[in-house]
């Protein structure tokens, strides 16, 4: 049984550039979450999304940051016009009914 | 804000030492986990504790909750070299606007030397 996958594991952007970072949660799992791990801080709540639906973004920055679960593919994380202050490790976890949560092993985005 | 404290942040042992980590809130939880994060690594979960008073164990470690459910902690018996890591607890607060996201706490880096 495949963990939950994430990709890029790294992706290095210039400022001002798109990032786009997918998770594929594990089979049978329904339930997404987007956690940041800036460095040397720890892991933070940023959105939860089911499929096709937003449950709660109250982590996230107001601009530039979205999330989606389409029905079919992968939940996307889009971070638009990206700044240095980006850089962190973006964590996806799924899970089949909100707990527990299972973590991919991240990408760690590097903004030049 | 609801925090999520957790004690110590760094512990240095020698290998066959005991040690626990704790994680301490003001607030209740409706359950709790326990996550192991290696480098370049996404965490990987440990236990899961939702009952008061709950004690779970995995081999050497002992995973206690709170009768109140706003503390928990983890104990290592016999430290191993191979127990090095950084170890995350995380909780989900009790409330209905919770939706199962994790607040985690700072974390405990363990070193155990040989």
């Amino acid at each position: 049984n495949a963990g939950v996958m994430q990709n890029p594991r790294h992706l290095v952007r210039r400022r001002g550039q798109e990032a786009r970072l997918r998770c594929s949660p594990m089979k049978g799992h329904s339930h997404v979450y987007w956690y940041r791990q800036l460095p040397e801080e720890g892991l933070k709540f940023m959105v939860y999304l089911q499929k096709e639906n937003i449950i709660d973004e109250s982590g996230m920055p107001k601009e530039r940051f979205s999330a989606e679960f389409p029905k079919e593919g992968p939940s996307i994380l889009r971070i638009q016009q990206v700044v240095r202050g980006d850089s962190a490790a973006y964590f996806c976890a799924s899970s089949p009914s909100g707990q527990p949560q299972h973590f991919g092993d991240g990408t760690r985005l590097s903004i030049l | 804000t609801q925090l999520l404290e957790q004690s110590p942040q760094f512990l240095s042992i020698q290998e066959g030492e005991n040690l626990t980590v704790y994680c301490n809130s003001s607030s209740v939880f409706s359950s709790l986990q326990w996550y192991r994060q290696e480098p370049g690594e996404g965490p990987v979960l440990l236990v899961t504790v939702v009952t008061g008073g709950e004690v779970k164990k995995l081999k050497r470690l002992t995973f206690q909750f709170g009768d109140a459910r706003k503390d928990s902690s983890l104990h290592i018996t016999a430290a191993q070299p191979g127990d090095t890591g950084l170890y995350l607890c995380a909780g989900v607060y009790a409330g209905g606007t919770s939706y199962g996201k994790l607040t985690f706490g700072q974390g405990t880096i363990l070193t155990v030397h040989p």
